[in-house]
């Protein structure tokens, strides 16, 4: 069964760095573009971005633009979600996802089970 | 915020119907697919719907969807406790070259 395991829970202090992974145990990786989508306590959802292992295009959501890095390792099939300088207001639950068809705007349908970022001083 | 409305709760008794809407606008659902998440308590969300009104594979017939517009509709026929859940529709928005999530739309069977 093809799943996305993401890394464990973290606790941070306010400007720490992170940085989360996600990996897929399919073999689609380097066709597939994966993203990441971050839900608040109590919250929607919210798209942050995505990116294409196979060529490494990245976009990014204007909201996250900037505040974070999405990468990828395709070699070991993992993605990933940095943060240089963690604020409190990061502190919510993480979900990566793969994308359904060739396109960016083609749906999230396979997802990780979520990594909680816990940032607090 | 998002630019995807929903409203924030629908219910209704178990056996009956409910429809829960997604309001947006040309740059994402007028010229794009729609898709709706359900994200029960606790857990991951998972797709439901796509491209507007095609269900994945293992989703009960219950569930359909459609869109006119700029506006979406997720419907769900024989409601069940099961189906207690968070709703969420999202699509793609050309304007910002990024997509999209509702606001989320909690339902409760009564």
């Amino acid at each position: 069964e093809v799943q996305l395991v993401q890394s464990g829970a973290e606790v941070k202090k306010p400007g720490e760095s992170l940085k989360i992974s996600c990996k897929d145990s399919g073999n689609r990786f380097t066709r597939s573009w994966i993203g990441w989508v971050r839900q608040m306590p109590g919250k929607g959802l919210e798209w942050m971005g995505i990116i294409y292992p196979g060529d490494s295009d990245t976009r990014y959501s204007p909201s996250f633009q900037g505040q974070v890095t999405i990468s990828a390792d395709k070699s070991i099939s993992a993605a990933y979600l940095q943060w240089n300088s963690l604020k409190v207001s990061d502190t919510a639950m993480y979900y990566c996802a793969t994308i359904s068809g060739p396109y960016p705007g083609d749906p999230f349908n396979l997802w990780g089970q979520g990594t909680l970022v816990t940032v607090s001083s | 915020q998002s630019i995807l409305t929903q409203p924030p709760s629908v219910s209704a008794a178990p056996g009956q119907k409910v429809t829960i809407s997604c309001s947006g606008s040309t740059s994402n659902i007028g010229n794009n697919h729609v898709s709706w998440f359900q994200q029960l308590p606790g857990t991951a969300p998972k797709l439901l719907i796509y491209e507007n009104s095609e269900r994945p594979s293992g989703i009960p017939d219950r569930f359909s969807g459609s869109k006119s517009g700029t506006s979406a509709t997720l419907g769900i026929s024989g409601l069940q406790t099961g189906d207690e859940a968070d709703y969420y529709c999202g699509t793609w928005d050309s304007s910002l070259s990024a997509g999209v999530f509702g606001t989320g739309t909690k339902v409760t069977v009564l």
